[in-house]
């Protein structure tokens, strides 16, 4: 069946540092693919989109290229801040999910310091 | 447009007791989807609805667990007899017929914990 693996955190950083997120899937086809974010006491907002391969999603400064070849999503931004201090989940629709249906990896917490 | 609505926010229950959550979708929005995430997962797929049309159901939705959507607006999850194994976040969500392509809008959720 399908699935999502992200990177484990909680991965603390420095404002202004460099962010990665990895994020591989196995899926048949052609998968689309997500990235949420999650804030505090908040629900799932949607933070990019890719729907076939080598499609980038960006959003706030965040990207993410679809790489077929690599099975992989991953997550970068390039100076973060206090303010992206949340969870992140990378997440997938499969190709007979046509309805819906979304995949998500485990989450990755992410916290800034000042 | 206030966004997808659930209530309770929290609710605590003895094991046993039943629970009924309700989520209110976006109102021009035909899907609607309720997940379940647990302390350091991601949220996992328990049913989805196409207006009052149950289309899917996770075998994570035990004999337990009942949804429904009158009329294809608002929805409502009941748990009976509620197990410790129960506490969770109750995720809803909704979208348009593009909404898959696009993405959902989640609420903010329902924490039940079973004590």
């Amino acid at each position: 069946g399908n699935s999502v693996t992200q990177m484990e955190g909680p991965v603390t950083l420095s404002e202004e540092a460099f962010l990665t997120i990895n994020c591989t899937y196995t899926a048949t086809g052609y998968p689309s693919l997500f990235w949420y974010v999650q804030y505090p006491g908040e629900g799932l907002q949607l933070l990019l989109k890719a729907t076939k391969a080598d499609d980038k999603g960006s959003n706030k400064g965040f990207e993410a290229t679809y790489r077929k070849e690599t099975t992989s999503f991953h997550l970068e931004k390039g100076s973060v801040q206090v303010s992206d201090s949340a969870v992140y989940f990378c997440a997938l629709r499969g190709t007979t999910d046509s309805w819906g249906k979304l995949q998500f990896g485990a989450g990755t917490q992410v916290v800034v310091t000042p | 447009d206030t966004g997808v609505s659930q209530d309770p926010r929290h609710k605590i229950t003895k094991r046993g007791q039943n629970v009924t959550f309700r989520c209110d979708p976006i109102s021009e929005h035909n899907r609607l989807y309720w997940y379940r995430q647990t302390l350091g997962q991601g949220p996992e797929f328990l049913t989805y609805f196409q207006n009052e049309a149950q289309l899917e159901k996770s075998r994570l939705l035990s004999d337990r667990f009942s949804a429904e959507r009158p009329k294809g607006s608002f929805s409502t999850l009941e748990i009976q007899r509620t197990e410790q194994g129960d506490s969770a976040m109750y995720l809803c969500a909704s979208s348009s017929r593009q909404g898959p392509n696009y993405g959902y809008t989640f609420g903010s959720g329902t924490r039940l914990t079973v004590v």
